[in-house]
Order: C-alpha cells, then structure tokens, then sequence
C-alpha cells in the first residue's frame, strides 16, 4: 500500500506559483513529511521538510493542514531550471520509499 | 567536500558475473541506503543500514547482497547479474530521518 499519492505529471509557466499537492491519508504520528527534486541522470536532492503547519526556506514552501493527512509543496516564480521530478516522502523510519512522483515541466 | 562518492559510474555487464558497486560519504552519517531507479521510474530501496553493524531490506532485495564495511562505506554486491538489474544504482546516507544526501549514481547494463 503507498503512503503516498501525487499527480503524475503538472504543467506550468515560467514566472508562475506551482503547488504540488501529496496525500497521504494513513500519516503516523510521529512521521515528516519531506520533499525532494530529481533532474535527469541525477539524485534527488533535498528541498523542505516539515511536520506540522508551514515551513519555508530559500527555495519553497510547504503546508500542512492540521489533519497532516495531505500537504502542498509551492514553488513560487517557476523557471526553467524548476522542470524535475519532485518526491513526496512521509515517515519517521529509516526504511525510506519514494513515490512515483510528480513531474513538473514548466514552459517559456 | 566530497559528500557521498560511487564507484564505478558506469559498468557494462554480461548475465552471471558479479560485481560490487562501491559507496562512501564523508559526512559522518550514521545510515545508508541503496536505491535503484529504472528509466522513467521512481526510486525502488534495495537496501539499508540504520546504522554501523545494521544492514535491513528493502522494497527490491532480491539478487543483491550489501556489506556496511564501517560507518563509512556501503556496498552493493550482485552475485550474479540479470539483464533486469539493469538499471541506475544510487547510494545515499543520511543523519537523521528523511534527509537523504544522493551520490551521482552508477550506470549498470547486463547484456
């Protein structure tokens, strides 16, 4: 059973906000919520990750609901250089699964 | 700062030989992880180790085998390769749950 659910795929356009959404219905209480980025023939790469509310840094923010059963990834002014695959990941072990995934391409 | 360092980065196989796929980070971590990503696919956990001594399945272990030589260093052996091990081979470790440092990654083709 996944613990997570996300688009397949989301299309933007530079200079726009894009949220990323992820379920994840079946949340333990002691998990986070963590977000990466994959450029092609590359690893995954770190972005936000937090429990609880809203969280941001330098290069997104990340909203929780109270329920935790969902959050948002956003990605404010989009380039180019943002078209990736973007991870969703909820646990608090150390057996870390990835989804499938979104992936973003975002258009001139 | 090197981070997390694989070797080889690419390999060319024939089907039954064997191979190690070789990991090391300089951070310091405590858990490491190997990962296999299929072209167009998600990441798929092999394998890995909370923590020096500890090495745990994951999602795909079938085929492989891993050493957690020290804190160090983690490698990923396949015994005897298939053409569906084909795939791109990333390590991984992390301090503490959920952020996971990703080395380049390792090409591997079994013919």
């Amino acid at each position: 059973l996944a613990k997570t659910t996300q688009p397949i795929s989301m299309d933007s356009y530079e200079g726009q906000e894009v949220n990323i959404t992820c379920s994840h219905n079946n949340i333990a209480t002691n998990d986070y919520i963590t977000w990466y980025q994959q450029f092609p023939s590359q690893g995954p790469r770190f972005i936000i990750q937090g429990y609880k509310t809203k969280v941001t840094n330098e290069v997104a923010s990340l909203f929780i609901p109270a329920d935790r059963k969902s959050s948002t990834l956003s990605l404010p002014r989009v380039s180019l250089s943002d078209t990736a695959v973007y991870y969703c990941l909820v646990d608090s072990s150390y057996k870390l699964i990835f989804g499938s995934g979104t992936r973003l391409l975002v258009r001139p | 700062n090197a981070g997390v360092t694989q070797t080889p980065k690419f390999q060319v196989l024939k089907t039954g030989q064997s191979m190690t796929l070789q990991c090391a980070q300089d951070m310091n971590h405590n858990s490491m992880y190997w990962y296999r990503q299929d072209p167009g696919m998600g990441l798929r956990l092999i394998y890995y180790s909370a923590s020096e001594g500890t090495t745990d399945k994951g999602e795909v272990p079938n085929g492989y085998n891993v050493s957690r030589l020290n804190k160090r260093e983690f490698s990923l052996r396949l015994e005897s390769a298939a053409p569906s091990q084909t795939s791109v081979y990333f390590c991984a470790s992390s301090e503490t749950t959920g952020e996971l440092f990703f080395g380049e990654g390792s090409r591997l083709t079994v013919l």
